[in-house]
Formats: structure tokens, sequence, C-alpha cells
């Protein structure tokens, strides 16, 4: 079975810090989605990646296929960035449990 | 393009009864997922397919069926429901490598 964990499950920093969210994953998983879901909202993707760095706006995801680890970075964190970030392999099989990201003013 | 449309939004249900989830994508994907997503245990799969006429289980399937009569829809059966169901269900689509398109979610209450 896939396995996807995510560190840390919660996290609250202040406007502008930078942000870093973790996610190891199993054997099997050659690919990695990290999604956006804010509070009572629909989820939507973020980034499908299997080796590299991808940037979009202040988001950069980088990927480590060999030590099976990916993260997400948030640059200038902004309140608007509060939501919960999930990641998971890109076959939609199996996802971590969340994190939780507030940012406060 | 609509992406993947769920209906309900909201439903409550009472201990027993069954009801269907509709999830419809007009993308022409080939792949089709639903998922619960319940507090401190994130997005469980439930059933998936990979085309029409093909569905598999995912890791909590019991308690709900799928069919795939056509690419666009792929429908969530509750046969009996329990309050054990109650939790939000998202349907999510996408094409071969490609990223998942989620629907906006249907949250179900069982009483």
């Amino acid at each position: 079975k896939n396995e996807v964990e995510q560190s840390p499950q919660n996290l609250t920093a202040q406007e502008g810090e930078f942000i870093t969210i973790n996610c190891s994953y199993s054997v099997g998983i050659s690919a990695l989605h990290w999604l956006q879901q804010h509070p009572g909202g629909g989820i939507v993707s973020l980034f499908m990646l299997s080796s590299g760095k991808k940037k979009h706006g202040r988001l950069i995801a980088t990927i480590n296929i060999q030590e099976k680890h990916s993260s997400l970075h948030i640059t200038a964190s902004h309140p608007r960035d509060s939501a919960v970030y999930i990641c998971g392999g890109a076959d939609g099989l199996t996802f971590g449990k969340g994190t939780h990201l507030i940012i406060q003013p | 393009n609509a992406g993947v449309t769920q209906t309900p939004k909201f439903q409550v249900l009472k201990t027993g009864q069954s009801m269907t989830l509709q999830c419809a994508q007009d993308m022409n994907h080939e792949y089709m997922s639903w998922y619960r997503q319940d507090p401190g245990m994130g997005l469980r799969l439930i059933h998936y397919s990979v085309g029409a006429g093909i569905t598999d289980q995912g890791e909590v399937p019991n308690g709900y069926n799928v069919s795939r009569s056509t690419t666009e829809d792929f429908p969530l059966r509750l046969l009996s429901a329990a309050p054990s169901q109650t939790s939000v269900y998202f349907c999510a689509s996408r094409d071969r490598n490609q990223p998942q398109h989620f629907g906006d979610g249907t949250r179900l209450s069982i009483l």
C-alpha cells in the first residue's frame, strides 16, 4: 500500500514568513500532486511533479526522487494562503492527511 | 467547460436509506475517482475508474457501489446509509499523467 506522510499537521505563522510543508512517500509513487483546500471550499491542484522543482507565483514545489520527499514552500506568506495543503500520489490512490496552515496578519 | 459537477451539494439521510451521489465531467477524462474526507483522516479513495466499463475498489469501498457506463458520468451509490458514512464526498477526474480536477463536494449527513 502506498503511503504518504505530511508534516507538520498544523502550522501557524505570521504574515511575511517563509513557509515549508513536507511530504514523504513510499515506494510505488512516481509523481506527486500538491493540492490546496480553503476553509469550506473545494480542492484545487497546485502542482504535479516527478522531478526537480516547479514555481507558480509565491509557491514553489520541490521533489527528491531518491529520498522520496517533496516540499511545498510559500514565500512572503499572506493571510489568503491560509488553507489545508494536501500531497498525494499523482495517480490519486493515496493522499496525506493534510497540513492546516494559518497565516496571521 | 463546467469541469467536474457534483450533485447534490448537501444531503441529509436517515439510517438505512439509499441514495446516489452524481458526478459528471465534460473534459473527456479517462480516470474518475470518488473520495471521502473526514476530519483527521484526509482524503480516502472509495472507488475509481480508468475508463468506461472499468471500476475498481479503493481504500474504503464497503457500503458503496459505482458504475461507469459512460465516460462522462460516475455515480456513487450508498446502498443502506449508516451514520459512519457521514462525510464530505469529492469526485475527481483526470487524464493519464495529468493533475486531478475536483468537484465542489457533497456534504452528507446520516442521522
